[in-house]
């Protein structure tokens, strides 16, 4: 089945420190998406790419769509405490309603003060 | 917009009884719905995808006799864990699609964090 793997697994950064992260599929999806979840909370959406070599930018946070369609970079620039918390990339192939979205193990982020 | 509800955030249940959770679209009409599950430090693991007026769809390895899932309307979806156990324990996560939406993104719930004891 499809898989996604996101390195690195966690990371410790100072605050103030850009933040990258990436994705990558054993197969092609023709929508990413990045979401953010904090504990006990349901993910939210933070990005959503739709074309192969898509730039994407929400605030600090910036996302590509790589060209091969098997994978996608996230970045944070200038991070912040409230940047902690575990990402997700997920990948999702739009077809039909019943088309499910895939989920990488996601990428724990903590920031140092 | 697109907020996605869940109900209750949290609940705690003998074990052999059953438990519903319901997830509501807010302010969008969801044509589907997906149930995910989460075990600490793990990903969202998908459990079933439910479409209004039908069947759902579980994934390998879901039992669809213990997981009841219910789709009556475009805005709700149920999620029954009948005759709970202690290893069903576990953080479950809905999300929904915006049939009106050109786009494709998922909306999730806050979660549901079931205790069977």
């Amino acid at each position: 089945g499809q898989q996604l793997n996101q390195s690195p697994q966690s990371m410790f950064i100072q605050e103030g420190e850009d933040v990258s992260m990436n994705c990558t599929s054993s197969s092609i999806f023709n929508t990413w998406l990045w979401y953010k979840q904090d504990p006990g909370e349901g993910p939210v959406l933070l990005i959503a790419l739709y074309k192969a070599g898509e730039l994407t930018s929400n605030g600090r946070l910036t996302a590509q769509f790589g060209i091969t369609r098997k994978d996608s970079f996230l970045n944070i620039s200038a991070s912040i405490p409230s940047d902690v918390g575990i990402y997700f990339c997920a990948g999702l192939n739009f077809k039909t309603s019943y088309d499910k979205v895939i989920f990488g193990p996601g990428t724990s982020l903590s920031v140092i003060p | 917009g697109a907020v996605v509800s869940q109900h209750p955030s949290r609940v705690i249940c003998k074990s052999g009884t059953s438990v519903k959770i319901e997830c509501r679209s807010l302010d969008f009409q969801a044509t589907t719905m997906f149930w995910y599950r989460q075990f600490p430090k793990q990903s969202l693991m998908l459990m079933a995808t439910s479409n209004e007026g039908s069947k759902a769809t579980y994934e390998q390895g879901v039992e669809k006799d213990k997981f009841l899932i219910n789709h009556a309307s475009l805005t709700l979806s149920t999620l029954t864990v009948t005759s709970a156990h202690p290893e069903d324990s576990s953080f479950y996560i809905c999300s929904a699609r915006d049939r009106l939406s050109l786009n494709t993104e998922a909306f999730f719930g806050q979660g549901t964090r079931l205790t069977v004891v």
